[in-house]
């Protein structure tokens, strides 16, 4: 049973429009969300996180939506840059455990349009 | 480069061989972790250590056996796999389990048992 899912295996974005990856969870325990990305023959790189007594996190071009009640994130980029063209996944950990129990979905490709 | 090496990047292993993966941090980190990423699956956790003592073993098959004789370094040996076992290994490290706290990734090993 899958508690973090990304429904879009794809997404294609216009260079400069805002791209929005979702994600939804079924496990209400989780309190900590993170958005990783992962280039072609590299490890996935930390992006950006919230924590569940917050519903919004900004950092420069990208900014995380948190949405309890939907059990649901996104994450918007904007504006979209070519650089951005790749793997992108949620991933979700319960109190107390961190890393420990880390779950994943399973990515979202985003390809930029020049 | 996220402070976290892995070698090989890639191995082509026989079922009857013997293979080790390894992993190696600088970063100060004390948990280490082994993922497992298979073609349209979520990264799966197998195993998590934390101060060089093994914490988590997800039901991961005996022919995979964990070490990590250091902080800095885990290793992977692989012994009788299985062609299903072709898939991307992650080694990560953070700097406690339990924290709330993003994970380095290395660059991954690709493994394709024939």
């Amino acid at each position: 049973d899958q508690q973090v899912k990304q429904n879009s295996p794809s997404l294609s974005v216009q260079e400069g429009r805002i791209s929005i990856l979702n994600c939804d969870y079924t496990n209400s325990m989780f309190d900590y969300f993170l958005w990783y990305k992962k280039y072609p023959a590299e490890g996935p790189t930390f992006l950006i996180s919230i924590s569940s007594i917050k519903d919004k996190n900004e950092d420069g071009r990208f900014t995380v939506f948190l949405n309890k009640s939907a059990k649901h994130l996104s994450l918007h980029i904007v504006p979209s840059q070519p650089g951005d063209s790749a793997v992108y996944f949620c991933a979700a950990s319960r109190p107390n455990f961190g890393n420990e129990k880390l779950t994943f979905g399973t990515g979202t490709r985003l390809t930029i349009i020049p | 480069e996220t402070g976290v090496t892995q070698t090989p990047r890639h191995l082509v292993m026989g079922m009857t061989n013997k293979k080790s993966l390894k992993c190696e941090q600088h970063l100060g980190h004390n948990a280490m972790y082994w993922y497992k990423q298979s073609a349209k699956k979520p990264l799966e956790l197998m195993f998590v250590y934390s101060l060089e003592e093994r914490v988590e073993n997800n039901s991961v098959p005996s022919r995979f056996s964990p070490e990590c004789p250091n902080s800095s370094h885990l290793f992977l040996h692989l012994h009788t796999l299985q062609p299903e076992d072709s898939a991307l290994y992650l080694c990560a490290s953070s700097p406690a389990r339990t924290m709330n706290t993003e994970a380095f990734f290395g660059q991954g090993t690709r493994l394709t048992v024939v």
